[in-house]
């Protein structure tokens, strides 16, 4: 069965610094790969998403996530975190269903705080 | 527009009191699941469903119920709410064979007292 493991439960970066959110997923075959952000008391937005290609996704939001197979890991990326960017990232691989779609397997998330 | 709904969005209720959390789609999507979302857990499946009539098991099951009568709705029922049930509760669905993502509904925040 597939698994996602987000090794960071909280991550504090000031603004304008880099961000780099890490996740390692588990998935017999070649995997589907989601990052998710959740704004407090808001629901689920799709940043990006890996199905096959090139390794480097971008998202919305200036974000862009690494799919290094070798590794096992979908790292999420930004060069420069805004306020705004505060909330709380959610890894998923993707579980097949019937007929191709893809759902997500979520991983416990990440709390990114942004210090001004 | 394309969306998922649920009502209602917050509820209070007390130990044993059966309730009912409504999603609607209006995408004709077949597949509708139901997470709820705990700190540090992360989303854990409840119940899914891969059309009308044809549901099955999550991952964390124990203490729900579901139906699908209809396609474009999923309530999840709690028929003897409990305290560890207080959660964040979300509704998504998708397109069998589709290569789109799950649309969520905007949550529903549930105490049970």
């Amino acid at each position: 069965a597939q698994s996602v493991t987000q090794p960071d439960i909280h991550i504090t970066v000031s603004e304008g610094a880099s961000l780099e959110l890490r996740c390692n997923y588990s998935y017999g075959a070649t995997p589907y790969l989601f990052w998710y952000v959740q704004s407090p008391g808001q629901g689920l937005q799709l940043l990006l998403k890996y199905f096959s290609g090139d390794t480097l996704v971008q998202g919305i939001k200036g974000f862009e996530a690494e799919f290094k197979r070798s590794q096992s890991s979908f790292n999420l990326r930004k060069p420069s975190v805004h306020w705004s960017d505060a909330a709380e990232y959610f890894c998923a691989v993707g579980a097949r269903l019937a007929g191709g779609s893809y759902i997500p397997t979520f991983g416990r998330g990440t709390s990114l705080i942004v210090h001004p | 527009e394309a969306q998922v709904t649920q009502n209602p969005r917050y509820l209070i209720t007390v130990t044993g009191k059966k309730l009912t959390v409504t999603c609607s789609q209006n995408m004709n999507h077949e597949y509708m699941s139901w997470y709820r979302q705990d700190p540090g857990l992360g989303l854990r499946q409840i119940y899914y469903s891969m059309n009308v009539e044809v549901t099955d098991k999550g991952d964390v099951p124990e203490g729900y119920k579901v139906s699908r009568k209809e396609k474009r709705n999923f309530p999840l029922i709690l028929e003897s709410p409990s305290p560890n049930q207080t959660s964040l509760y979300f509704c998504a669905s998708i397109s069998l064979g589709s290569t789109d993502t799950q649309y969520f509904g905007p949550g529903t925040r549930l105490t049970v007292l």
